[in-house]
């Protein structure tokens, strides 16, 4: 079956640095997502991505976070001064089409650790 | 605004136990609903949804989800667990055509 895939799988970086997480979605999926898990927390949503443009995202996604398809195939988020309370697993997400009937697939995640 | 709960956070069960995990959610519209599992050390995987039609829903490894509308609820049951289902269990509901809300999950452990 095909599958979501994200690097890095663990990532361990210092207060105020950038961070870029990457995903290579299914390959003929359209929509792109973003979601987090503080550990012990629920999964939170962050953004969605279609048509090279975010088509909605949450209250946790500010400033500081941004997402970009830089070769036509690969989803990122970046990070632009990393807080601790941005530790966090982070997971990509993609589907076919829009969410009605279709399934949403799940990377392994990103874990992010801050210190 | 939309909300799922999941009211339990640890269930412990033996081997050949029957499980029923609830999840109920607050949306007014139409709903399209979800389970998914987190094994240790996995990904989130779907394992079963709800979108319309009959409102008793077969997913894999012998998971099955009851819509109650009425009830705004969709637990999940399954009638004998085996110790391979060990995992994490999620509930959703799909806010909206981009997003899906998650509940705060249920920790199953099974002794085997």
């Amino acid at each position: 079956e095909p599958e979501v895939t994200q690097t890095p799988s663990h990532q361990v970086t210092q207060m105020g640095q950038e961070v870029i997480l990457r995903c290579a979605p299914i390959s003929n999926h359209l929509y792109f997502y973003w979601y987090r898990q503080i550990l012990g927390q629920k999964v939170e949503f962050l953004v969605s991505f279609y048509n090279n443009e975010i088509s909605e995202k949450s209250e946790i996604f500010d400033d500081q976070f941004s997402v970009e398809r830089p070769d036509g195939s690969n989803f990122t988020l970046k990070i632009r001064s990393t807080k601790l309370e941005d530790s966090a697993m982070y997971f990509c997400a993609s589907s076919q089409d829009r969410m009605s009937g279709n399934t949403i697939y799940f990377g392994e995640g990103s874990w992010l650790t801050v210190v | 605004a939309q909300s799922v709960s999941q009211h339990n956070h640890h269930v412990i069960l033996s081997e050949a136990a029957s499980l029923e995990l609830g999840c109920n959610y607050s949306y007014g519209g139409t709903v399209n609903l979800f389970w998914y599992v987190q094994y240790p050390g996995q990904h989130l995987q779907l394992l079963l949804k709800y979108f319309s039609g009959d409102p008793l829903v077969k997913g894999i490894k012998g998971f099955e989800a009851e819509f109650i509308k009425s009830k705004f609820s969709f637990n999940l049951r399954k009638p004998s667990v085996q110790w391979s289902d060990t995992a994490e269990y999620f509930c959703a509901v799909e806010s909206s055509a981009s997003k899906i809300i998650f509940g705060s999950g249920t920790r199953l452990s099974i002794r085997p």
